[in-house]
């Protein structure tokens, strides 16, 4: 079974700083998604990562696929309040089976 | 419309009562999912439908019966539930059955259960 881990598992912050998250497995991935949950919510997607070393900027954020394809990271310049949420990383295996992390409650105060 | 809508919102029950969930989408896909969200733990995948067909159960327990009239439309019934089944319960769909590349996946507000 194929697993993701994520960390930290929680963080809080203070608006304007800036913040790593983690995403690693020891199996490799075909393509791996971040998604952010708020709320009251389900989750939405943010962006997805296919290329090993990839690296792709969505305003703030900042994914990065690893070499391997075994591990990603999430940057966040700048953190606001309105970044406050799970988030959570999903790796496909080549269409074979579709796992999630636990995610990382990020809290971002004003 | 919204794009993915499910109901109710929250939903208590006591364990020998039946009841169903419902998920509605407005996107034209035709890939549906239902998903597990308990506390501290990852997103389970419990069942996946394509054209309205069952191609993905994850060793769900039988308390738990999916159904799939059509494509826009999926129903979770639920039946005596043990109180570890109170989680957020999302559905998803997307445009197909995820194959060789991942497809991109619009979630549900989900429905918040606890099973008394």
């Amino acid at each position: 079974t194929q697993l993701l881990e994520q960390s930290p598992q929680f963080l809080s912050i203070q608006e304007g700083e800036n913040l790593t998250v983690y995403c690693n497995s020891s199996s490799v991935f075909s393509s791996l998604q971040w998604y952010r949950q708020e709320p009251g919510e389900g989750p939405v997607l943010l962006v997805t990562v296919v290329t090993g070393g990839e690296v792709k900027k969505l305003k703030r954020l900042t994914f990065q696929f690893g070499d391997a394809r075994k591990d990603s990271s999430l940057h966040i310049t700048a953190a606001q309040p309105g970044d406050t949420g799970l988030y959570l990383c999903a790796g496909d295996n080549y269409g074979q089976n579709f796992v999630f992390g636990p995610g990382t409650r990020l809290s971002v105060l004003p | 419309e919204t794009g993915v809508t499910q109901t109710p919102r929250h939903l208590v029950m006591g364990m020998t009562n039946k009841k169903s969930l419902k998920c509605e989408q407005h996107l034209g896909h035709n890939a549906m999912y239902w998903y597990k969200q308990s506390a501290k733990k990852p997103l389970e995948l419990m069942f996946v439908y394509s054209l309205e067909e069952r191609v993905e159960n994850n060793s769900v327990p039988s308390r738990f019966s999916p159904e799939c009239p059509n494509s826009s439309h999926l129903f979770l019934h639920l039946h005596t539930l043990q109180p570890e089944d109170s989680a957020l319960y999302l559905c998803a769909s997307s445009q197909d059955r995820k194959g060789a590349a991942v497809e991109t996946q619009y979630f549900g507000p989900g429905t918040r259960l606890l099973v008394l």
